[in-house]
């Protein structure tokens, strides 16, 4: 049973690109999550998504950022007109349920560089 | 808001060395406490988890007290051997709604040497 898929692991763009994360959930989980791990920080929450839903986006920043997690396909997050700030290592999670109590499956993850 | 902080690394250590990773939290009720753990080049792998205060999490010889007296989770092992060596996270989610939302540490890098 493969886990959680992310792809690229590492991708470079250039100031004013866009970035598109893909990250596919384990078999029979219907339940994404995304967090951001900025230098030295610890991993924050940025959006939880069901198939074709967003659930909750508190974390995601208002400008640039948006995720979907369509009903065919992996869960994307893409971010427009990336700045230097953006660089960061972008984690995905899964679920099978609401995944309460910290029963998340992480990717290995997609470390973003803007030059 | 709730927070998690964890002692910084990078720790070293011998093999079959005592390892404690220290990890206190800031929060409102009475959150879910975590220990994740990244070996090089995977995901975060739930380690052990404690759900109310005094519980003790275990696993791989790992273990953890939910103290709340003192809001804190220190990470303990025994005798730690060159393969326990990754990156070690503390976390916690909060009860009620929003559960599902994990605030993590900063993540402690350990290196074991045989």
């Amino acid at each position: 049973n493969a886990g959680v898929m992310q792809n690229p692991r590492h991708l470079v763009r250039r100031r004013g690109q866009e970035a598109r994360l893909r990250c596919s959930p384990m078999k029979g989980h219907s339940h994404v999550y995304w967090y951001r791990q900025l230098p030295e920080e610890g991993l924050k929450f940025m959006v939880y998504l069901q198939k074709e839903n967003i659930i909750d986006e508190s974390g995601m920043p208002k400008e640039r950022f948006s995720a979907e997690f369509p009903k065919e396909g992996p869960s994307i997050l893409r971010i427009q007109q990336v700045v230097r700030g953006d660089s960061a290592a972008y984690f995905c999670a899964s679920s099978p349920g609401a995944g309460e109590k910290g029963e998340q499956y992480f990717g290995p993850g997609t470390r973003l560089t803007v030059t | 808001g709730d927070s998690v902080t964890q002692m910084e690394g990078p720790v070293t250590l011998s093999e079959e060395a005592f390892l404690t990773i220290n990890c206190t939290y800031t929060a409102t009720g009475y959150p879910s406490l975590f220990w994740y753990v990244q070996y090089p080049g995977e995901g975060l792998q739930l380690l052990l988890k404690a759900t109310k205060a005094d519980d003790k999490g275990s696993n791989k010889g790992f273990e953890a007290t939910y103290r709340k007296e003192t809001t804190s989770f220190h990470l303990e092992k025994g005798s730690v051997q060159v393969s326990d060596s990754a990156v070690y996270f503390c976390a916690l989610s909060a009860s009620g709604a929003g559960s599902y939302q994990l605030t993590f540490g900063k993540g402690t890098k350990l290196s074991v040497i045989p």
